[in-house]
């Protein structure tokens, strides 16, 4: 029961051109979106994030878009460099009583950006 | 000047063998967790602590022990190691935004796993 997707397991861009990155999930009580950067060999990297509240989100050159109703985030990067070349997850949790911050992971996508 | 350090970053060890895996943050986050990332690259909670206390715990074989003696510190011992145990073991920390009786949730830091193998 997968409840955060990415259908893309993988994405090649272009240097200079925007990458979006699509998530998808399906637990309507998800109320905070989070995307996390990862390089082989280390921990992921925490990106941005968005609460349920908002519908768009932007630091520097990444944007977080949220649809409620279509229960649909996406990342964009613009423009994309090759240092961004990474897995992406996108993750979602829940406010729980008692404290923690469980986050639910999509599977990833293999962003790939090209000279 | 490492936020979140586990060790070791590798471990290989036989079947039945015991281990742990080691976790420290020194952000001052008040909540750590253990993830596993298994062989297909499904990145899941095993368990969470909130100031020394366990708050989650999913579905976890009980050969799964954490420990924390402190709110820096989240061990993961495990027992009768199986082959099937093999993946990344990835610890993370949060901070909580107490807002009543629930918590506001922020970004987990994550240290750089330790990859089990048990052949």
């Amino acid at each position: 029961d997968q409840q955060v997707k990415q259908n893309s397991p993988s994405l090649s861009v272009q240097e200079g051109r925007i990458s979006i990155l699509n998530c998808d999930y399906t637990n309507s009580m998800f109320d905070y979106f989070l995307w996390y950067k990862k390089y082989p060999a280390e921990g992921p990297t925490f990106l941005i994030s968005i609460s349920s509240i908002k519908d768009k989100n932007e630091d520097g050159r990444f944007t977080v878009f949220l649809n409620k109703s279509a229960k649909h985030l996406s990342l964009h990067i613009v423009p994309s460099q090759p240092g961004d070349s990474a897995v992406y997850f996108c993750a979602a949790s829940a406010r729980q009583a008692g404290g923690g911050n469980k986050l639910t992971f999509g599977t990833g996508t293999q962003l790939k950006v090209e000279l | 000047d490492t936020a979140v350090s586990q060790t070791p970053k590798y471990l290989v060890t036989q079947m039945g063998n015991d281990k742990s895996i080691k976790c420290e943050q020194n952000l001052g986050h008040d909540t750590m967790y253990w993830y596993k990332q298994d062989s297909k690259k499904f990145l899941k909670i095993m368990f969470s602590y909130n100031n020394k206390e366990l708050i989650i715990n999913e579905t976890v074989p009980n050969r799964f022990s954490p420990k924390s003696p402190d709110k820096a510190h989240l061990n993961l011992h495990i027992n009768s190691l199986e082959l099937g145990d093999s993946a990344v073991y990835f610890c993370a920390s949060s901070k909580g935004i107490n807002r009543g009786r629930r918590t506001m949730n922020t970004e987990a830091f994550f240290g750089q796993g330790t990859r089990l193998t048990v052949v």
